[in-house]
């Protein structure tokens, strides 16, 4: 693994359904993001993790969690998917102290 | 209420010329710029940035500009190339402890021959 990889791909979904989008970096960085980008909206934070045990909500958190067991993984969680949550997401990983971003592959995700 | 605006959702330049992309900002608390540049189907890659206490950051083709009094920045590319064609999201940082970016909404850039 070099970088930041996601899983899956891509997914389409049953509304009400449970999704979890998987993320694993190896940069030891510690902290890590969620983003979802939508059309005319550019990229939003959903939440965030600033070191392993610790997370914090971003600007559109409403029916996603997060959990920060370890420095590498950082899953995102769609306790029960709705149609606004069709989007493409992205994770992204930085040290501590430093402003660049990495981002990995994304996530296309449909609910329908 | 978007904090971070790219009003020009696209831009059409030929190839060996200048292409300008706009960003402006509200928040008067952000204290680091950047530049990210998107190829579809992939993630987003970093390109430039710039602290709050420049007015310039230069790198190769890639000139950022900051313009505090404005709440301005501008991302200059000379001279262009067709591989520059890509979306380009400016973000901001909010000033103090945190790594959270802000970002806009896109500029998606065609560069032609």
């Amino acid at each position: 693994i070099a970088g930041i990889t996601q899983a899956p791909t891509s997914q389409i979904l049953a509304a009400g359904r449970r999704m979890t989008l998987r993320c694993t970096q190896d940069m030891r960085h510690n902290a890590m993001y969620w983003y979802r980008q939508d059309l005319g909206l550019g990229l939003r934070l959903i939440h965030y993790s600033n070191t392993a045990g610790t997370t914090g909500k971003g600007e559109v958190p409403d029916g996603y969690s997060v959990s920060r067991a370890n420095t590498d993984d950082f899953p995102l969680t769609l306790a029960s998917a709705v149609p606004s949550q069709t989007s493409v997401y992205f994770c992204a990983s930085s040290d501590s102290g430093y402003n660049e971003q990495f981002f990995g592959p994304g996530t296309r995700l449909t609910v329908l | 209420d978007q904090q971070v605006k790219q009003n020009s959702p696209s831009l059409s330049v030929q190839e060996g010329r200048i292409s300008i992309l706009n960003c402006d900002y509200t928040n008067s608390m952000f204290d680091y710029f950047l530049w990210y540049k998107k190829y579809p189907a992939e993630g987003p890659t970093f390109l430039i940035s710039i602290s709050s206490i420049k007015d310039k950051n230069e790198d190769g083709r890639f000139t950022v500009f900051l313009n505090k009094s404005a709440k301005h920045l501008s991302l200059h590319i000379v001279p262009s190339q067709p591989g520059d064609s890509a979306v380009y999201f400016c973000a901001a940082r909010w000033g103090g402890n945190t790594d959270k970016l802000i970002f806009g909404t896109g500029t998606r850039l065609q560069v032609f021959p």
